[in-house]
């Protein structure tokens, strides 16, 4: 497999739930960002992880919680959420060196629906 | 977090015709990147810009990095059926990326 994959594709949970979204990337990238992407909103960054490190926290709520084993693997547990956490997460990777001219590259996303 | 201007946010067009969307940001960027996003399907990079000035071309696409790196556009030519998407632009000046509302590309056969 190449580049960047997600599993699952599709996950609908109640609201009492706990699960886990999955993120890989085969590019031998350093960087490793969540995305939230929502109907008609631009995509909202989450979290970023620099060499397994975690470099920014958006403000995201508690009830996800992020988890960075390596530098090609990248989770989203979530519990407890709330029906407006429905959308599209998406995961990218980046090469993650010094300076700017790397790009970042993203995965198929996870469509979440929370009941 | 800053958000990009990007305009149009729809467009419907005839197949074969040319489509021009852009980009513009209150901040200088590094980077101008545009990608294509298919229904249910992430984001796909189409053309990476670097420079202030630079016009890069991908096929039938064309992507240029404004002067005053505050803007950047993306032309289409010749659209075709599968140019269907939302269009995005993105710009980072650092570890963190920023992105555009977004241009919904309707093609008539």
């Amino acid at each position: 497999e190449t580049g960047v994959t997600q599993t699952p594709r599709h996950l609908v949970m109640g609201m009492t739930n706990k699960k886990s979204l999955k993120c890989e990337q085969h590019l031998g990238h350093n960087a490793m960002y969540w995305y939230k992407q929502s109907a008609k909103k631009p995509l909202e960054l989450m979290f970023v992880y620099n060499f397994k490190e975690q470099t920014e926290n958006n403000s995201v709520p508690s009830r996800f919680s992020p988890e960075c084993p390596n530098s090609s693997h990248l989770f989203l547990h979530l519990h407890t959420l709330q029906p407006e956490d429905s959308a599209l997460y998406l995961c990218a990777s980046r090469l993650g060196l010094a300076g700017d001219t790397d790009t970042q590259y993203f995965g198929p996303g996870t469509r979440l629906t929370v009941l | 977090g800053q958000q990009l201007n990007q305009s149009p946010q729809s467009m419907f067009i005839q197949e074969g015709e040319d489509v021009s969307m852009n980009c513009t940001s209150s901040s200088i960027f590094n980077t101008w990147l545009w990608y294509k996003q298919d229904p249910g399907e992430g984001p796909v990079l189409l053309i990476a810009l670097y420079k202030a000035g630079e016009l890069t071309s991908n096929g039938r696409l064309t992507a240029q990095f404004g002067i005053t790196r505050k803007d950047s556009f993306l032309n289409i030519s010749a659209s075709i059926p599968s140019d269907v998407g939302i269009y995005f632009c993105a710009g980072h000046p650092g570890n963190q990326f920023y992105f555009g509302t977004g241009t919904s590309l309707t093609v008539i056969p």
